[in-house]
């Protein structure tokens, strides 16, 4: 049982559509963090969200952190093929900042 | 600044060996991390390394041991390999501690047990 569940685990849409990534637990966390990662290569950071309630905006893309800080999404406004890539969320959770946790993932792509 | 570099970056072993992969951390980082990657999934786990000394492990058996060097390299060492090991082994690095730390990944390393 993953610890950090994201939904969906996969997506496919046409340029220019709107699309919201979720990731949820039931357990507390210190923080979260948002990554993409592109076949063959590690994961790349995209953002760290660490208050609850906290957005973040990164261009196109908007990232929440749940009140509880038990979940968070990401949505991407008006996406395009450069999005495409795996979207993992992961984080530590309260008490616990040496062991790192994260989500199953979620594969987009974007078709143009 | 060079970023978090993994060694090798493929290789192929079969089943019974023994494997040793190498990860150098981002400039000033002191802790390494090393996860399991299988394809399709999120990274899995497996320990972290801080002063050379373990500092936490995941849900992995004693096959699976580390190391980290005075200069804060470290390698990941799986003995008697299985063909479900073959994954993408991911090594992240980081500093500081508590809920701002943030961990800079490497490539991979991409094992293929035959």
């Amino acid at each position: 049982t993953q610890l950090l569940e994201q939904s969906p685990q996969f997506l496919s849409i046409q340029e220019g559509e709107n699309l919201t990534v979720y990731c949820n637990s039931s357990s507390v966390f210190s923080s979260l963090q948002w990554y993409r990662q592109e076949p063959g290569e590690g994961p790349v950071l995209l953002v760290t969200v660490v208050t609850g309630g906290e957005v973040k905006k990164l261009k196109r893309l908007t990232f929440q952190f749940g009140d509880a800080r038990k979940d968070s999404s990401l949505h991407i406004t008006a996406a395009q093929p450069g999005d495409t890539g795996l979207y993992l969320c992961a984080g530590h959770r309260e008490y616990n900042f040496n062991k790192f946790y994260f989500g199953s993932g979620t594969k987009l792509n974007v078709k143009p | 600044d060079a970023g978090v570099t993994q060694s090798p970056t493929h290789l192929i072993k079969t089943r019974g060996q023994q494997v040793t992969l190498r990860c150098s951390p981002k400039s000033g980082h002191d802790t390494v991390s090393w996860y399991q990657q299988a394809l399709g999934q999120g990274p899995q786990f497996i320990f972290q390394y801080y002063e050379e000394e373990e500092r936490q492990r995941g849900n992995f058996p004693d096959r699976f041991s580390g190391h980290q060097f005075p200069n804060y390299s470290s390698e990941l060492n799986v003995n008697a390999l299985l063909l479900g090991d073959s994954a993408l082994y991911l090594c992240a690095s980081s500093s500081g501690q508590g809920n701002r730390e943030t961990q800079y990944f490497g490539p991979g390393t991409r094992l293929l047990v035959l």
